[in-house]
């Protein structure tokens, strides 16, 4: 069965400090994998995702397959990256399904 | 474009009543979703629709029903509200593709007393 674990509910940093969010997978196929944030007052929407492999507001996150990862991570926390991040993981058994991790909450503190 | 609409965006029931959860979008997604939003559960898929005329169980089905009534709209049916299904309830609709985005409502709070 696909799995998403995220080990950390709750993530407080200092503003400047590196980030890093946790995440691993459990699927015997090929992962399609997200980050999904949800900001204060704001809806879920999608942060980034692995096969762009692009970085979004400072944020990346490498595949490793190896380890079954996918950390998010960002060289130099911002107080408002402040917010839910939840790991996502792409199936597709006749429909497209995302399973979500339990989410971690960020807290930048100045 | 409005994206993805819920409503009502706040309910609060008591044990045993029913009530509809109403989801519209105006995206022209063919999938569509219903999750629930619990603390330290993350997000739980409910119910799914592929298409227009099929909708799936996810995750955690028990205690509700779905009805895709056209492409657009998408509803989740409670039957007999118990305080268990008092969640952050979120509809999504999802581009095409392996690696679509979900396109999320705002939510919709439920307490069930």
């Amino acid at each position: 069965a696909q799995r998403v674990t995220q080990p950390e509910k709750l993530l407080s940093v200092f503003k400047g400090a590196p980030v890093e969010l946790k995440c691993n997978y459990s699927y015997s196929g090929s992962p399609e994998l997200f980050w999904y944030v949800q900001y204060s007052r704001q809806r879920l929407q999608l942060l980034l995702r692995h096969i762009s492999r692009e970085s979004i507001k400072g944020f990346t996150a490498d595949l490793n397959k190896g380890e079954t990862s996918f950390h998010l991570k960002k060289p130099f926390a911002q107080e408002e990256d402040s917010a839910m991040y939840y790991c996502a993981l792409s199936t597709i058994q006749g429909a497209q399904k995302l399973v979500f991790g339990q989410g971690t909450r960020l807290t930048i503190n100045p | 474009n409005a994206g993805v609409t819920q409503t009502p965006k706040f309910q609060v029931l008591k044990t045993g009543q029913s009530m509809t959860l109403q989801c519209a979008q105006d995206m022209n997604h063919n999938s569509m979703y219903w999750y629930r939003q619990d603390p330290g559960m993350g997000l739980r898929l409910i119910y799914y629709s592929a298409s227009e005329g099929t909708t799936d169980k996810g995750e955690v089905p028990n205690g509700y029903n779905v009805s895709r009534l056209n492409k657009r709209e998408f509803s989740l049916r409670l039957e007999s509200a118990a305080p268990s299904q008092t969640s952050v309830y979120f509809c999504a609709s999802i581009t095409g593709g392996a690696d679509g985005e979900l396109f999320f409502g705002e939510g919709s709070r439920l307490t069930v007393l």
